[in-house]
């Protein structure tokens, strides 16, 4: 079993749409949660940073963690074309502990 | 926000040969780059841990004497891909975490080796 998991995708919404990404972890000491945005042939930006359980708003973007079901998500309100790239989970025992990474989502918004 | 910047972007080379590749922070001192590499559909393998001025720490599985890792300085570190083979075409992401600011992890653009 992965550490991580993430569906691949790919997942495709047209404009204005909101989108919800997941993953879900199999090691509970995971305590540090991130999304990052990986443009084709980039390297990956951080999104969204967090630690503890419930949710953290950045303008359109919300990230969720659920300690208990070991699930957190990423939620994109308003969905642009700008917003088409691959996102992936990550995740750290703790703050600067090496990070483990999903295998990303390719996500794809239609005008 | 602080900026890792990886050369080169894109090299082919042929079989037996090798490559290196660099990792600067531009602004900011790293003690600490980190060495990905990504398969397509795959994602981000941790390679090796850098560590300025000692050995790097590799994980399990990686090579040390194929992946050389050298980190001279607080703003560079080096990954030579020495004696590459077809196997070894992949797309290596360095990043590097930015203690002495806010720790976030900042990742360079990568760079896409083809060896032929």
């Amino acid at each position: 079993q992965k550490e991580v998991e993430q569906d691949p995708g790919p997942l495709s919404v047209p404009e204005g749409a909101i989108v919800s990404l997941n993953c879900t972890y199999s090691n509970s000491a995971f305590q540090y949660f991130m999304w990052y945005r990986q443009y084709s042939r980039k390297g990956p930006e951080l999104l969204m940073y967090t630690y503890s359980s419930g949710n953290k708003e950045d303008g359109r973007f919300t990230a969720q963690v659920d300690k208990s079901s070991k699930y957190i998500s990423l939620f994109i309100r308003d969905s642009q074309p700008s917003d088409s790239a691959t996102y992936l989970c990550a995740m750290s025992f703790g703050g600067y502990q090496k990070v483990t990474f999903g295998i990303g989502t390719k996500l794809q918004v239609i005008p | 926000g602080a900026v890792v910047s990886q050369h080169p972007s894109r090299v082919i080379c042929k079989s037996g040969t090798s490559v290196k590749i660099e990792c600067r922070s531009l602004d900011f001192q790293a003690t600490t780059m980190f060495w990905y590499r990504q398969f397509p559909k795959q994602s981000l393998m941790l390679m090796a841990t850098s560590n300025e001025g000692s050995k790097a720490t590799y994980e399990q599985g990686v090579e040390k004497d194929k992946f050389l890792i050298n980190h001279a300085s607080l703003t560079l570190s080096t990954l030579t891909v020495t004696s590459a083979h077809p196997e070894d075409s992949s797309f290596y992401i360095c990043s590097a975490r930015d203690f002495g600011g806010t720790g976030e992890l900042f990742f360079g653009e990568g760079s896409r080796l083809t060896v032929l």
